[in-house]
C-alpha cells in the first residue's frame, strides 16, 4: 500500500519568513495530493491540493509543487502569519482506490511574531 | 455549505463495552470515512465506504466494523472497546477523488 513521510515534524518561523514542509510517497499510481490544516482543537481542512498532471499550483500566499518522477510534494507558504499557526498533513491518493487518502504524520507550524 | 456530524464530542466507556460512533453526511457524497488520530501518528484510516452497504478495510481495521446502511450515515463499532482504542475519531466524505469534508471528531476515553 501507498506509504507517506512527512519532515519536519515541528517547523518554527519568524513572522514573515517562508516554511516549507516536504512529503514523499512511495506509490507510482497516487495522482491526487491535497494538503490539510487543522488548527488546534478544530476539524482538518483542505488548503490546496495538486494533481498529477502539473507540477505547481499556487493559491495566493500557498504553493505545493509536485515532482512525479522522485515522488515527493512539498507545501510552501509565503509571508507567514501568526494565523498560519497550526498542524498540516499531506496525503496522497490514487483514482482506483475510491478517494482513499493516505496522510503523512503532521508538521506543527509555529509562526513566532 | 457541506455539513458532517458526528454523534458525539467526548464519549468514555469501560473496557469491554460495545461502543457505537455515528456520522452524518448532509452532501449526498458517495465516499465516507472513518479515521482515528494520535499525536505523532497522524491520520489513520480504519475504514472507509464508497457506496451504501459498501465497505473496504482501511490500515488498521483490527477492532472496528462499520456499518452503512444509508448513503448519509456511516457507522463506527468497537465491538469490544479495549484501552488501546482510547482516541480522537474523525469521520469525513467525500466526492469522487476530491476534498474529503471532516467532521468535528469524537474523543473516546475507554477506562
Amino acid at each position: 500500500g501507498e506509504n507517506v513521510e512527512q519532515h519536519p515534524s515541528t517547523l518554527s518561523v519568524q513572522e514573515g519568513d517562508s516554511a516549507v514542509i516536504k512529503c514523499t510517497y512511495s506509490d507510482s499510481a497516487s495522482n491526487y495530493f491535497p494538503w490539510y490544516k487543522q488548527e488546534l482543537g478544530k476539524r482538518p481542512q483542505l488548503i490546496i491540493d495538486i494533481r498529477s498532471n502539473v507540477g505547481e499550483k499556487k493559491d495566493q500566499r500557498i504553493a505545493v509543487t509536485l515532482n512525479k518522477t522522485a515522488k515527493h510534494f512539498s507545501l510552501h507558504i509565503t509571508e507567514t502569519q501568526p494565523e498560519d499557526s497550526a498542524v498540516y498533513f499531506c496525503a496522497a491518493s490514487s483514482e482506483g482506490g475510491g478517494n482513499k487518502l493516505t496522510f503523512g504524520t503532521g508538521t506543527q507550524l509555529k509562526v513566532e511574531i | 455549505d457541506v455539513k458532517v456530524t458526528q454523534s458525539s464530542r467526548y464519549l468514555v466507556k469501560r473496557t469491554g463495552e460495545k461502543v457505537f460512533l455515528e456520522c452524518v453526511q448532509d452532501m449526498d457524497h458517495e465516499n465516507m470515512f472513518w479515521y482515528r488520530q494520535d499525536p505523532g501518528l497522524g491520520l489513520r484510516l480504519i475504514y472507509f465506504s464508497y457506496d451504501v452497504k459498501m465497505k473496504e478495510k482501511g490500515d488498521i481495521p483490527e477492532g472496528y466494523s462499520v456499518s452503512r446502511e444509508k448513503k448519509e450515515r456511516f457507522s463506527l463499532i468497537l465491538e469490544s472497546a479495549s484501552t488501546n482504542q482510547t482516541s480522537m475519531y474523525l469521520c469525513a466524505s467525500s466526492l469522487q477523488v476530491d476534498e474529503q469534508f471532516f467532521g468535528p471528531g469524537t474523543r473516546l476515553t475507554v477506562l
